[in-house]
């Protein structure tokens, strides 16, 4: 299994462009999240999917980040308009349930200029 | 407000020693807790858990302790060596929600 694949790994964009973060899941893991590290903050949970339906986006920082999981292999999270603040790792990650632990992808480190 | 916290950002141990790194959270519905290794440029790796109704769980060198009570966990690494070198992340679970802690950097000295 090639674990939970996030493209890119290396993101560097202009404050105000659109920039979209992609990320595969391990195929059968019920369960996809996307985690923002900082320095600051650690680990922070954006928003979570269960069978491709979003169950808590509550972690969403603002209206300018959105997720979506159009199908069992394949999400996105994406930011419009970025900012600088918006500098960060962002984490994919699965699961098949709580007892079983996260695989989390190898992370974008995204940076907003 | 973190449910999480690991209030030592860095540890230093020296090869061979015990590390133990804390966690202490404040929610009691927590019903699952894990602990997670993160290399640089790496994601973090799932390391250990330990459910709640458990106050010790056991993986070769890596032991987890649960207090409810205190609402503390804590990890225990013996003996420390070199490649356990990482950052170390504490993370617990509601109903398939984590929260994470902000993570403890550990240095192994040979």
């Amino acid at each position: 299994d090639a674990g939970v694949i996030q493209s890119p790994r290396h993101e560097v964009t202009e404050m105000g462009q659109e920039v979209t973060l992609r990320c595969k899941p391990i195929s059968g893991h019920d369960y996809l999240f996307w985690y923002r590290q900082t320095m600051m903050r650690g680990l922070e949970l954006l928003i979570y999917f269960n069978n491709n339906v979003p169950i808590d986006d509550s972690g969403m920082p603002e209206d300018r980040f959105s997720a979506k999981m159009p199908n069992a292999s394949f999400s996105t999270l994406k930011i419009q308009p970025s900012e600088p603040r918006d500098s960060a790792v962002y984490f994919c990650a699965s699961s098949l349930s709580a007892s079983t632990g996260y695989t989390f992808g190898s992370g974008t480190r995204l940076t907003v200029v | 407000d973190q449910q999480v916290k690991q209030n030592s950002p860095s540890l230093s141990v020296q090869e061979g020693r015990i590390s133990i790194l804390n966690c202490d959270y404040t929610n009691s519905m927590f019903d699952y807790f894990l602990w997670y290794k993160k290399y640089p440029a790496e994601g973090p790796t799932f390391l250990i858990s330990i459910s709640s109704i458990k106050d010790k769980n056991e993986d070769g060198r890596f032991t987890v302790f649960l207090n409810k009570s205190a609402k503390h966990l804590s990890l225990h690494i013996v003996p420390s060596q070199p490649g356990d070198s990482a950052v170390y992340f504490c993370a617990a679970s509601d109903f398939n929600k984590f929260y994470f802690g902000s993570g403890t950097k550990l240095n192994v000295k040979p």
